[in-house]
């Protein structure tokens, strides 16, 4: 089956502890993505990925990182987690398309609570 | 600035009715994406368009690239098309980048 998998899909943590969420896809996709979506903002573009070892900032990368060694997998580390990055996070994948980034599918998301 | 508008923000019909949701952009694109996201919270792509308009089922997407707008209609709409519609774009001044609207809420009533 075709699908974009996150891990974990629940956290609570506290500030400063490192954490990773993972991310990966079966679709031999290009493009990868995470966002983050807050009430009264949306869904805010953190980091992108055309392919392996390409990656760009989206709206909001401070506080984040990520990296893209293999062409499934695109995790998202917080080094040192603030109460600010609080949200619900989804992590997407999409083929490469004569426009850009195709139809996206989207993870199943994952909500981080930072204490 | 790169910017993207939905309208309305919210919005209740009665089962059956025909629905329109909005989108605007500021400036010029590469193309836009129509998602929807359920109660639950899952998001799904609906559509992709760069020109012209697309049908799926009950669902169309149409956009005028001249004047930088685009709208989702939904046809004898039904309670289970209760969800968030999420406007999406790729802006050609900054790549590959996405930018979303804040999103229609719907509700249909039997």
């Amino acid at each position: 089956e075709a699908q974009v998998t996150q891990n974990p899909r629940y956290l609570i943590t506290v500030t400063g502890k490192k954490l990773t969420v993972t991310c990966s896809q079966n679709m031999n996709h290009e493009y990868m993505s995470w966002y983050r979506q807050d009430p009264g903002l949306g869904l805010r573009q953190i980091y992108y990925s055309m392919n392996v070892e390409v990656t760009d900032k989206g709206d909001v990368p401070e506080g984040y990182k990520v990296s893209r060694k293999e062409k499934r997998n695109f995790p998202l580390i917080l080094e040192s987690p603030s109460p600010n990055q609080t949200s619900l996070y989804f992590c997407a994948s999409s083929p490469w398309t004569s426009v850009g980034s195709g139809t996206q599918y989207f993870g199943p998301g994952t909500r981080l609570l930072v204490l | 600035k790169n910017e993207v508008e939905q309208s309305p923000q919210n919005l209740t019909a009665q089962e059956g009715e025909f629905i329109t949701i909005n989108c605007s952009y500021s400036v010029g694109i590469s193309a836009l994406h129509w998602l929807q996201q359920h109660p639950g919270g899952g998001i799904v792509s609906l559509f992709m368009l760069s020109s012209g308009k697309k049908k799926h089922g009950r669902l169309i997407a149409t956009i005028n690239i001249q004047e930088k707008h685009s709208s989702l209609h939904i046809t004898a709409s039904h309670p289970r098309d209760s969800a968030v519609y999420i406007c999406a774009v790729t802006f050609t001044n900054t790549g590959n980048q996405f930018y979303f609207g804040t999103g229609t809420s719907l509700t249909v009533i039997p």
